[in-house]
């Protein structure tokens, strides 16, 4: 099946930073959906983007369908953009996978 | 609202007894599928289920039964729980396996004793 890698596993910033967060995946995926885990344990949807690049505020995303990677920025982080998160992919045939996740922590 | 409703979203029960989780969602969507999130070990798929009367196993179906009788229900019974059962469940659905975003349900705590 599909693996999935994420990178960094754990990341501290200072409220203000910027943070690049990274997807690997080893295979040709046709879904690709980045999540917030909040504190509470709910998943929230963040980019449904098996490809291109997508803009929500100050999140940001884009997905290099060829090279398999995906990446989730972060700007003028807050926070409450504290929690985990996870990048999911799909492909044709196979299960929806989960990446191990990317612990945040904003400090204020 | 669009939405992915699951209940209880908490229960404590022992050994044993049968209980079931409800999912429903009211998108009208084909693919639905539980997972189950334990630490260090991620989100798993237990089940899915690609459209009314079709169901099939995840990774980790072991202990667990599904059944899809209508579109917007996929209730999880787990017919003896046991201790290593204890997780976080969320059901999810989506307009089919291969495509569309998935949307996830709240989640239910499940602590066995």
């Amino acid at each position: 099946g599909i693996q999935v890698e994420q990178s960094p596993p754990d990341l501290i910033l200072q409220e203000g930073a910027n943070s690049t967060l990274r997807c690997n995946f080893s295979d040709s995926v046709n879904n690709l959906q980045w999540f917030h885990q909040n504190p509470w344990g709910q998943l929230i949807n963040l980019f449904y983007i098996p490809s291109g690049t997508k803009q929500n505020g100050r999140l940001s995303a884009t997905t290099v369908a060829t090279e398999r990677y995906s990446l989730l920025y972060i700007s003028s982080s807050q926070t409450t953009d504290s929690g985990v998160y996870f990048c999911a992919v799909g492909g044709y045939g196979q299960n929806f996978v989960f990446g191990p996740g990317t612990r945040l922590s904003v400090l204020p | 609202e669009a939405q992915v409703t699951q209940n209880p979203r908490y229960l404590i029960t022992v050994t044993g007894k049968k209980l079931t989780v409800t999912c429903s969602q009211n998108m009208n969507h084909e693919y639905m599928s539980w997972y189950r999130q334990d630490p260090g070990l991620g989100l798993r798929q237990i089940y899915y289920s690609m459209n009314v009367e079709v169901t099939d196993k995840g990774d980790v179906p072991e202990g667990y039964k599904v059944s899809r009788k209508e579109k917007r229900n996929f209730p999880l019974i787990l017919e003896s729980p046991s201790p290593n059962q204890t997780s976080l469940y969320f059901c999810a659905s989506s307009l089919s396996a291969a495509l569309g975003e998935q949307f996830f349900g709240p989640g239910t705590r499940l602590t066995v004793l």
